[in-house]
């Protein structure tokens, strides 16, 4: 059984561009959240997508948004990327979608906006 | 609206001194709350969670936390410290049953001395 896998670990962007960061959810795992990890800081939600659907949304601005795919896999694609977007990018997957569900992360994706 | 607060960013204990990471919750309904560490370069493990049932929770690594819902606290404990409990520790709640957004704490640090 293998855990959750993440690409690129890291990624240099300059601001304004776009970036697409993608995750691999463990086996048998529906559901799957992205969370921004700022430096210093504790993880913030993004959003959750449950059976290829968005099934909840922290307080991102739209510029953020998600794809899952059949297979379960995930991406967060950032558009117009602004320097306060620098940070470790986490993806969690688990069985369902309620909170009794064990999440189980990835290792990251740091992203560096110049 | 949910929210977490660790007290003190950091922590320095000997090798074999008493562990003890504070947390305290703010939830408008039964929660659920957990306690995750995180290792340099890698995603957050599970160290232990509390969903209502025994209030003192034990969790791996022989770490154990104690929920006092008149404290609103869930202070994460270890008897004796060890030099791989190095890490990164975060306390996070979601609302209850049917909860699905977790909401991390700032995080504290622990040092260990040898």
């Amino acid at each position: 059984e293998t855990g959750v896998t993440q690409s690129p670990t890291h990624l240099i962007k300059t601001r304004g561009q776009q970036v697409t960061l993608r995750c691999s959810s463990q086996s048998g795992h529906n559901t799957v959240s992205w969370y921004q990890q700022a430096l210093g800081q504790g993880p913030q939600f993004i959003f959750q997508y449950y059976r290829e659907e968005e099934n909840g949304r922290g307080n991102f601005p739209p510029r953020f948004s998600g794809l899952q795919f059949p297979n379960y896999s995930s991406e967060l694609n950032v558009n117009a990327l602004e320097l306060d977007d620098s940070a470790l990018y986490l993806c969690a997957s688990s069985s369902g979608p309620d909170s009794y569900n064990e999440q189980f992360f990835g290792p990251g994706t740091r992203l560096t906006v110049l | 609206a949910q929210s977490v607060t660790q007290l003190g960013s950091h922590v320095s204990v000997s090798e074999g001194a008493l562990v003890l990471l504070r947390c305290n919750y703010s939830s408008s309904v039964p929660p659920y709350l957990f306690w995750y560490v995180q290792y340099p370069n890698q995603g957050l493990q599970l160290l232990l969670k509390y969903t209502s049932a025994a209030t003192l929770v034990k969790g791996i690594n022989g770490f154990e936390a104690e929920f006092k819902k008149s404290e609103t606290s869930f202070h994460l404990t270890k008897p004796s410290a060890h030099l791989s409990d190095a890490a990164e520790y975060f306390c996070a709640v979601i609302s209850g049953t049917g909860g699905f957004k977790t909401i991390f704490g700032a995080g504290t640090r622990l040092f260990v001395k040898a």
